[in-house]
């Protein structure tokens, strides 16, 4: 199975600031990998697809990137309503496999 | 506009059985392929199953294969999750989502942009 390591697991940053989460999977996926948001209560939200393609109505503050087997996801000008936890997901191969989250909290 | 409404969870004793559903609306149903996705309390996700368009084909987190069957019914537009021998660790928020479609030559991109509201499954004595 193909795991995804995803870092930080928390993060706390300004209004106003960018923050990048990286997610590195255990072999290559090519862009087969998958942004989420989600909120306390919520269904996940789908961010980004095919590593850089932005989800249609996501503001084109979230983007994606990959270098290797390393993928990206920033967020630029940080808003109150970004305090989240947000997920990595491979879609490469079965069985489809989540990073472990990242929780940002804005300050 | 398109929605995913779960049902079917509930308390269930160890090693019993249940049967969560996904109705879809506002959306051409058979044209998506299926995913079920669950969430433990206080914890992360974690993707459970997965079925073509068709139902010709599925597949399974290795944590529930076996035990777990995920069908289609394209006519009702209604995605369910038979659960079996149920564990106190397949205790979660399951969750169904459709998967967004098309990505350059592959008929999926497995990424998942329509999600239910979840629904509680809770595994205990």
């Amino acid at each position: 199975d193909i795991q995804m390591t995803q870092s930080p697991s928390s993060v706390s940053a300004s209004i106003g600031d960018r923050v990048t989460i990286t997610c590195r999977a255990s072999q290559g996926i090519n862009s087969w990998l998958a942004w989420y948001q989600q909120k306390p209560g919520k269904a996940p939200k789908l961010l980004i697809y095919a590593a850089s393609s932005l989800q249609s109505g996501v503001p084109s503050k979230f983007s994606g990137s990959k270098s290797g087997t390393e993928f990206t996801l920033t967020i630029s000008g940080l808003q109150p309503e970004d305090s989240a936890t947000y997920y990595c997901q491979q879609a490469e191969s079965f069985p489809y496999t989540f990073g472990q989250g990242t929780k940002l909290e804005i300050k | 506009e398109a929605q995913l409404v779960e049902s079917g969870g509930g308390l269930v004793q160890p090693g019993g059985s249940l049967r969560l559903s996904c109705a879809a609306s506002g959306l051409t149903f058979s044209n998506y392929w299926m995913t079920w996705v669950r969430q433990a309390p206080g914890k992360g996700l974690e993707w459970v199953s997965y079925i073509l368009s068709t139902g010709t084909s599925d597949f399974y987190a290795d944590s529930v294969r076996g035990r777990f069957t995920i069908t289609r019914d394209n006519a009702k537009n209604l995605l369910h999750l038979q659960m079996n021998s149920l564990r106190a660790e397949d205790t979660a928020v399951y969750y169904c989502a459709t998967d967004r479609g098309p990505y350059g030559s592959s008929p999926n991109s497995g990424a998942f942009d329509i999600w239910g509201q979840g629904t509680l499954v809770t595994v205990s004595s």
